[in-house]
């Protein structure tokens, strides 16, 4: 266990819908990222946030958005959803510059 | 920006054998570069990690050697093992609080 948590474990929902992913960094991580991991690909970074302040933005489509709240856990909103958005969606938190991942979210668009 | 290229893709070894996994990296910026091991839909776990200070680093079977010089970077697993099956990703990053670049990944076979 990383210490990282994410919430839910699994989602699924329709093209067009919106979600949003949940993260909680371990205990006095002040970095969170989040990455997308398609079916048998790497892991991309979409954004990170350091102690509520965006930090630096990957490959993160315009339809994705986060944010990272004063108890430093994160959200990841995800609106008008398309079948190729379906992932498993990583956070990770960091001190210094170790990283921990959380078990992620898989999303399934149908 | 940061590019990370990892070898072999895929990568198929007798058990007790070693194994070793290659990446080489673009910005010379780079000084920390971790390894993580992920099984089939669990995160992906850090296994080891070095600096750029540090010529090579090990951790009882997994080794990782970095070759400032030429940016690259190498795990060595030795006395593999069936449960050493995993896809494994070779990271790095220029700074404390950044994004890591990853490797695409390699896909390690341990066959008793």
């Amino acid at each position: 266990d990383s210490g990282v948590t994410q919430t839910p474990k699994h989602l699924i929902t329709a093209t067009g819908q919106r979600v949003t992913l949940r993260c909680s960094p371990r205990s006095g991580d002040l970095s969170v990222y989040w990455y997308q991991q398609s079916l048998d690909q790497g892991l991309q970074f979409l954004i990170q946030y350091y102690n509520g302040e965006e930090r630096a933005k990957g490959n993160i489509l315009e339809r994705f958005s986060a944010q990272q709240f004063p108890d430093l856990h994160s959200e990841l909103n995800l609106s008008s959803l398309e079948l190729g958005d379906s992932a498993l969606y990583f956070c990770a938190s960091s001190v210094d510059q170790q990283q921990f991942f959380g078990p992620g979210t898989r999303l399934t668009v149908l | 920006g940061e590019n990370v290229e990892q070898h072999p893709s895929t990568l198929s070894v007798q058990e007790g054998d070693s194994a070793v996994i290659k990446c080489t990296y673009s910005d010379s910026a780079s000084n920390y570069f971790p390894w993580y091991k992920q099984e089939l839909g669990k995160r992906p776990q850090l296994i080891i990690d070095i600096r750029s200070n540090v010529g090579e680093k090990k951790d009882q079977r997994i080794a990782v050697t970095l070759n400032k010089t030429a940016k690259h970077f190498s795990l060595h697993i030795t006395e593999t093992q069936p449960e050493d099956s995993a896809v494994y990703f070779c990271a790095a990053s220029t700074s404390g609080n950044t994004p890591l670049v990853f490797g695409k990944g390699t896909r390690l076979s341990v066959i008793a």
